[in-house]
């Protein structure tokens, strides 16, 4: 089972800063990568897939690159609405079942 | 636009049964792959089960095997998950959500949630 470990744990910013969110796979995910925003009482929003595509509707502000074990997600300028927990999750090749990290915690400084 | 309702959460005591819907439209139900994620109270998110788009095809995650049966309905557009054998550690909000494609892996909608909760 591969595990998805994501750091850190929580990153304090203020708006108009830069963030960087890492997760790393126990073993190669090749490029099956997804990461998800989730605001408090909400549903999760798919924000990228395949490590690096952006989901429709999703603003360019953020971008996902990484291979193999270690990837990042980065949100180049941070917007007030931002500030949420953010997932990563793997698919396994086949069957195609996700596994999802323990997510990262984007707060207000 | 895609929308997905889930309905059928409440309070359970430990060992009973409890099955949770998903009314799905705006979309070809039919032709997409389908899961239930929950997550406990302040927790992540921890995937459940997966169902092809013809039902053919059902997966599970460890914590559950045995114990739920994901289903689906196309007539009705319709998604099920019929859990047994409840306990306290199932206590969750489970969402109903959409795979990206059949079977991409990625989900790219969420119902709004239906809490469970095991508790005597």
């Amino acid at each position: 089972e591969i595990v998805l470990t994501q750091s850190p744990a929580t990153l304090s910013l203020s708006p108009g800063e830069r963030a960087t969110l890492s997760c790393r796979a126990s073993q190669s995910v090749n490029n099956y990568l997804a990461w998800y925003q989730q605001k408090p009482g909400q549903a999760p929003r798919l924000l990228i897939y395949d490590a690096s595509n952006r989901a429709p509707g999703i603003p360019a502000r953020f971008s996902g690159s990484g291979s193999g074990p270690d990837f990042t997600l980065t949100i180049s300028s941070l917007e007030p609405e931002d500030f949420a927990v953010y997932y990563c999750q793997q698919r396994s090749y086949w069957p195609p079942t996700p596994t999802f990290g323990g997510g990262t915690k984007v707060e207000i400084k | 636009q895609v929308q997905l309702v889930d309905s059928g959460g409440g309070v359970v005591q430990p060992g009973r049964s409890l099955r949770l819907s998903c009314a799905a439209s705006g979309f070809s139900f039919s032709t997409y792959g389908m899961h239930w994620v929950r997550q406990a109270p302040g927790k992540g998110l921890e995937w459940v089960a997966v169902i092809s788009y013809d039902g053919n095809s059902k997966y599970y995650a460890d914590s559950v095997k045995g114990r739920f049966t994901i289903s689906r309905d196309n007539s009705k557009n319709t998604l099920f998950l019929q859990m047994h054998s409840l306990k306290a550690e199932d206590t969750a909000v489970y969402y109903c959500a959409k795979d990206r494609r059949d079977s991409s892996g990625y989900i790219d909608s969420w119902g709004q949630g239906t809490l469970v909760t095991v508790s005597s």
